[in-house]
Order: C-alpha cells, then sequence, then structure tokens
C-alpha cells in the first residue's frame, strides 16, 4: 500500500539551511505536499509540486522531486525561530484528491540559537 | 478569503456519547474533507465529500460519519464514542483540484 516516510526529527542552527527529506511510494501521485503545523495549530500549505516538475523555488523554499527514487525534499533557507514546527509530507495517491492525502508522520525541525 | 473554519475547537465528551462537528469551507470550494490526528497513527484520511456526495471514505469503522449540505458545509458525527477517538479532527476543503487548505481542527478528548 502507500506510505510516506520522514525522519522524525530535524535540529538545525538559527540562519543555517534545513533540508527536510521525505520518501514515498506511489508512482502515480500527481501533487506532492509540504504542510506545517505548529503547536495547537491546524495543517498550513507550504508549497506542493505537480510530479512532472524537478524543482520549485518559492522565495526562502526549495522543492526538489526526484521521481526516479520516490524522493522529495524541502530545503528552507536561512531558517528562523518561526520555522520552528512540524512538517509533514504528503502525496495524493492513484492521482485522485478525493482519495485523501497520505501523509508522513512530521518531522520536528529545531531551531538551536 | 476566510480560511476554513470549524467548530467547536475543542470538545470534551465521555465514552458511549455522541459528537458532531462542524466545517465550512473556504468560499467556493465544493470539495470537503475530513482526517484524524492522533500521536501513534499521525493523520489519517476519513471521508470526502462533494456536492453533498461522499466520493471516498477511508478505513474507519461506520461509527464514524459525515454529511455536506448544498452551502458545502459539512458536519462529521462520531457515535458510541470511544477513549480511542480523542484525537485532532482535520477539515480540509478544495476548489476541487487535488490542494487542500486545512481548517485550524477540533480537539476531541473522550474521557
Amino acid at each position: 500500500g502507500e506510505d510516506v516516510e520522514q525522519s522524525l526529527f530535524l535540529s538545525v542552527r538559527e540562519g543555517d539551511s534545513s533540508v527536510i527529506n521525505c520518501t514515498y511510494t506511489d508512482s502515480s501521485s500527481t501533487y506532492l505536499y509540504w504542510y506545517k503545523q505548529e503547536p495547537g495549530a491546524g495543517l498550513q500549505l507550504l508549497t506542493y509540486i505537480f510530479s512532472n516538475m524537478d524543482m520549485k523555488q518559492d522565495q526562502r523554499l526549495t522543492v526538489l522531486l526526484n521521481k526516479k527514487d520516490k524522493h522529495l525534499s524541502l530545503r528552507i533557507a536561512d531558517t528562523q525561530t518561526g520555522d520552528s514546527a512540524i512538517y509533514f509530507c504528503a502525496e495524493t495517491p492513484r492521482g485522485g484528491g478525493a482519495d485523501g492525502l497520505t501523509f508522513g508522520k512530521g518531522t520536528h525541525l529545531i531551531i538551536q540559537p | 478569503k476566510a480560511g476554513v473554519t470549524q467548530t467547536p475547537r475543542y470538545l470534551i465528551k465521555t465514552r458511549g456519547q455522541q459528537v458532531t462537528l462542524s466545517c465550512s469551507p473556504i468560499s467556493g470550494h465544493r470539495s470537503v474533507s475530513w482526517y484524524q490526528q492522533t500521536p501513534g497513527q499521525g493523520l489519517q484520511f476519513l471521508f470526502e465529500y462533494f456536492s453533498e456526495t461522499q466520493r471516498n471514505k477511508g478505513n474507519f469503522p461506520g461509527r464514524f460519519s459525515g454529511r455536506q449540505f448544498s452551502n458545502s458545509r459539512s458536519e462529521m458525527n462520531v457515535s458510541t464514542l470511544e477513549l480511542g477517538d480523542s484525537a485532532l479532527y482535520l477539515c480540509a476543503s478544495s476548489p476541487g483540484t487535488d490542494t487542500q487548505y486545512f481548517g485550524p481542527g477540533t480537539r476531541l478528548t473522550v474521557l
């Protein structure tokens, strides 16, 4: 079945770049997403990438997609304390949003001063 | 545009009771999905509605049900609550594409 894997924790120093990695299994996924969740809050859509793209950049965020290895990454440049949150990778299984997104367990991003 | 709103934000119920949660999607969005988030299982898909029709359902027991109204607002109901139903319930709306926008969630505690 479909599965999305992420590391549970990532610790970086303020000002450095953070790279959060994700692997997925459904090769038919049309979109792959990154969501951010702060304590006590819902999920904030950060960015997404269409499966026929290799890279997408949006201000401090860069998404890289390697379809061959089914690997997705999110790079946050100049990491700030406000970036401290849980980051979820998600895919649309079988190419349809009606089937629901499949999420990873989330990566806790910890910022060291 | 206002975002997805969910009410109530917090609920405390006891085992055996039932609960109804409400979600108002972003204006113009016709698709509403529901997810359950727990520390152990993470985020799991419950069901999705589009134009008042349930299009898909996740792997949850029949105690979990939902509906969507003609104005796209949606409710989900959980009957005969169990301790394990304690979770954050998230609603997401979509304009019909795959991209989903989430509300703040309803935190349900079952005692």
